[in-house]
């Protein structure tokens, strides 16, 4: 197993910029999700990849968009950043829908 | 929609002692999955432990074990033995076990600052 790995670790944008982030998952990882984690909060569901097609989405706004590619490797890309969008964001994925996920240690983004 | 909540902010234990880390939940459903995460300051989330609402049993995994209370929907995590690596901020979650598009999302609780003390 080779876990999930996310990039960057770090990334300053500023408001109303775009920004993408990477996850690359465990070999054979169906399903991929997205989190986004205020400090000192719990994380929030974003979006969930399951074969490259999106089959769940939390309360987040359209300008949150997601990738998942064949070689089980996915991104996250927010348009027009807002202040609010500073957090820390996780990846997790898993082999099939009914399994326990495997999460990344995330990218802190700040937006100034 | 489910929630889940923790109400105690921070904990704290001294090292070799025990301590109960509080979960409750609300949800209409039957058939779900409830986990206990730790997330260290490298910010990993790492599972400590899992139960199966159909599963009347509480789970184990070494010094940490759980109490669930299927009808007062509350799921208690218990440290036993506490090490000063248990320092970190714990998170109850929940997971739908039906279909629809919330299948695997997880819902999480705000979380809880576990502080060992040597």
């Amino acid at each position: 197993e080779t876990g999930v790995t996310q990039s960057p670790t770090h990334l300053i944008k500023t408001r109303g910029q775009q920004v993408t982030l990477r996850c690359s998952s465990q070999s054979g990882h169906n399903t991929v999700s997205w989190y986004q984690q205020a400090l000192g909060q719990g994380p929030q569901f974003i979006f969930q990849y399951y074969r490259e097609e999106e089959n769940g989405r939390g309360n987040f706004p359209p300008r949150f968009s997601g990738l998942q590619f064949p070689n089980y490797s996915s991104e996250l890309n927010v348009n027009a950043l807002e202040l609010d969008d500073s957090a820390l964001y996780l990846c997790a994925s898993s082999l099939t829908r009914r399994d326990g996920y495997t999460f990344g240690s995330g990218t802190r983004l700040t937006v100034v | 929609a489910q929630t889940v909540t923790q109400s105690q902010p921070e904990m704290s234990v001294q090292e070799a002692e025990t301590v109960t880390l509080s979960c409750t939940y609300d949800t209409s459903e039957s058939d779900y999955y409830l986990f206990w995460y730790k997330q260290p300051p490298s910010r990993q989330m790492i599972l400590v432990i899992r139960q199966e609402a159909y599963k009347q049993q509480n789970a184990t995994e070494n010094r940490f074990s759980v109490n669930f209370q299927k009808a007062a929907k509350s799921f208690s995590l218990k440290i036993s033995d506490s090490q000063l690596g248990d320092a970190a901020m714990y998170f109850c979650a929940y997971r739908s076990a039906t279909g629809g598009t919330s299948y695997g999302k997880l819902t999480f609780g705000q979380g809880t600052i576990l502080t060992v003390h040597p």
